[in-house]
């Protein structure tokens, strides 16, 4: 929401080529979350991180990568492994401690 | 992993009161039961969270019986902004060490109120 930035919001991409997707947070979260959507599917986890310069795989982690170089950032590739990339990406964080997430506004990306 | 099951789909009209029910039968001693909104094209917004009993905010109230089996979300007198796709999730986010209990999220209940 207001204090996490996920762009772009669409991006198209040429089948093999890898992608990256920006997530940025100005709420000082520790913890920060990946997930991809499709139609009519709930959300389901890729990465996550809980501190900087470390991050856990989710439950769908293969053909994707990140990295938490900084806190406020964790950026997600979709490289070329990824047989069905065309999705809709959510970034989201929480603080430490709590149970509420808080989620940007998505990327959707058309992979061509 | 706790699995919930709610409607797929709920209909209402205007200033009506909306419950949506949502089955969790094998959440554990420490699971939450949360409650998000999702508009369509946009990230999920949290609407209210609770562990038993029951718990109101502005926005809605959840009502959790004593054997927390099956949860209530109540939107009292829902508008046309409302409709929107309600998601029930039992667990914790995976964020504290060694959880094993991560949120699953299911299809959601899409509502639709209408004029």
């Amino acid at each position: 929401d207001g204090g996490i930035t996920q762009s772009p919001k669409y991006l198209f991409r040429k089948e093999g080529q890898n992608v990256t997707l920006s997530c940025e947070q100005n709420l000082n979260h520790d913890a920060m979350y990946w997930y991809r959507q499709d139609p009519g599917q709930g959300l389901r986890l890729i990465y996550y991180s809980q501190i900087v310069n470390d991050f856990q795989k989710g439950d769908i982690a293969e053909g994707y990568s990140v990295s938490r170089e900084k806190k406020e950032s964790f950026p997600l590739t979709v490289t070329s492994a990824q047989k069905n990339p065309t999705a809709f990406y959510l970034c989201a964080t929480a603080p430490r401690g709590d149970t509420e997430a808080f989620f940007g506004q998505g990327t959707r990306l058309t992979v061509v | 992993l706790a699995k919930t099951t709610q409607p797929i789909s709920m209909d209402s009209y205007e200033g009506q009161e909306v419950n949506i029910t949502c089955s969790h039968n094998n959440i554990a001693t420490n699971d939450y039961i949360t409650w998000y909104q999702q508009f369509p094209s946009q990230g999920p917004r949290f609407i209210i969270q609770g562990y038993k009993t029951k718990v109101t905010n502005e926005v809605a109230s959840l009502f959790i019986p004593a054997d927390r089996k099956s949860s209530t979300l109540s939107l009292p007198r829902v508008s046309l902004s409302d409709t929107a796709v309600y998601y029930c999730l039992v667990g914790v986010l995976p964020f504290h060490a060694g959880n094993n209990r991560k949120l699953i999220w299911g299809l959601g209940t899409s509502l639709a109120v209408n004029p």
